[in-house]
């Protein structure tokens, strides 16, 4: 089976950092995503790591550690908008094929 | 483009009836899957297709059936519907070559909406 864990709730301050971290055990691993997801709205693609290290895009970063089955997603300079869900999810090997699993989201609270 | 079309958003059944979501996309992509989400329970994998005429289970893929019978459209069919399926459905696609490998970053529908009473 796949296992992908996650913090349920985190709150951070604005303007400050926050990490999430992702944990998992998976049949197989070709590739990390982060997406973001808005209550009511649909998820939308973050970033997305394969090999071991550090991925930056603007305020966010997404680091990977494959041997320790290890990531996180950090958020700089913290902004309202930033109240989201963040959804971790693995690529895995099911039936010769390689579908996206995610682990259950962490919701970020952004407080004034 | 529209992206991906998932129709309807919302719907509300009486267990044992049948339904069927539709999901459509215009980007020409051969991936296309479906999720659930559920409160607590993050997306979880339903059903997933590489390409017309080729579909295979997820996660959760009992109670649900797919079919692809072209690259545009994946329908998901509830044949006897029941209150544990009731969720938010989300459709997802994207090239296969990215399915693979590179990262692939899936297009969302909307959702629908379904409550089963």
């Amino acid at each position: 089976g796949q296992n992908i864990d996650q913090p349920t709730e985190m709150t951070a301050t604005e303007g400050a950092i926050v990490q999430i971290n992702c944990t998992y055990q998976t049949s197989g691993f070709n590739g990390l995503f982060w997406y973001q997801q808005h209550a009511g709205e649909a998820p939308t693609f973050l970033s997305y790591n394969v090999l071991d290290g550090l991925e930056e895009k603007g305020r966010f970063s997404s680091f990977l550690s494959r041997s320790k089955g290890y990531s996180y997603l950090l958020l700089k300079e913290l902004q309202m908008k930033d109240s989201a869900s963040y959804l971790c999810a693995v690529r895995v090997l099911l039936s010769g094929n390689t579908p996206l699993v995610f682990g259950k989201g962490t919701r970020l609270s952004v407080i004034a | 483009n529209a992206g991906v079309t998932q129709t309807p958003k919302f719907q509300v059944l009486k267990t044992g009836q049948s339904m069927t979501l539709q999901c459509a996309q215009d980007m020409n992509h051969e991936y296309m899957s479906w999720y659930r989400q559920d409160p607590g329970m993050g997306l979880r994998l339903i059903h997933y297709s590489v390409g017309a005429g080729i579909t295979d289970q997820g996660e959760v893929p009992n109670g649900y059936n797919v079919s692809r019978s072209t690259t545009e459209d994946f329908p998901l069919r509830l044949l006897s519907a029941a209150p544990s399926q009731t969720s938010v459905y989300f459709c997802a696609s994207s090239f296969r070559g990215q399915a693979i490998s590179g990262a692939n970053v899936l297009t969302f529908g909307a959702g629908s909406r379904l409550t089963v009473l």
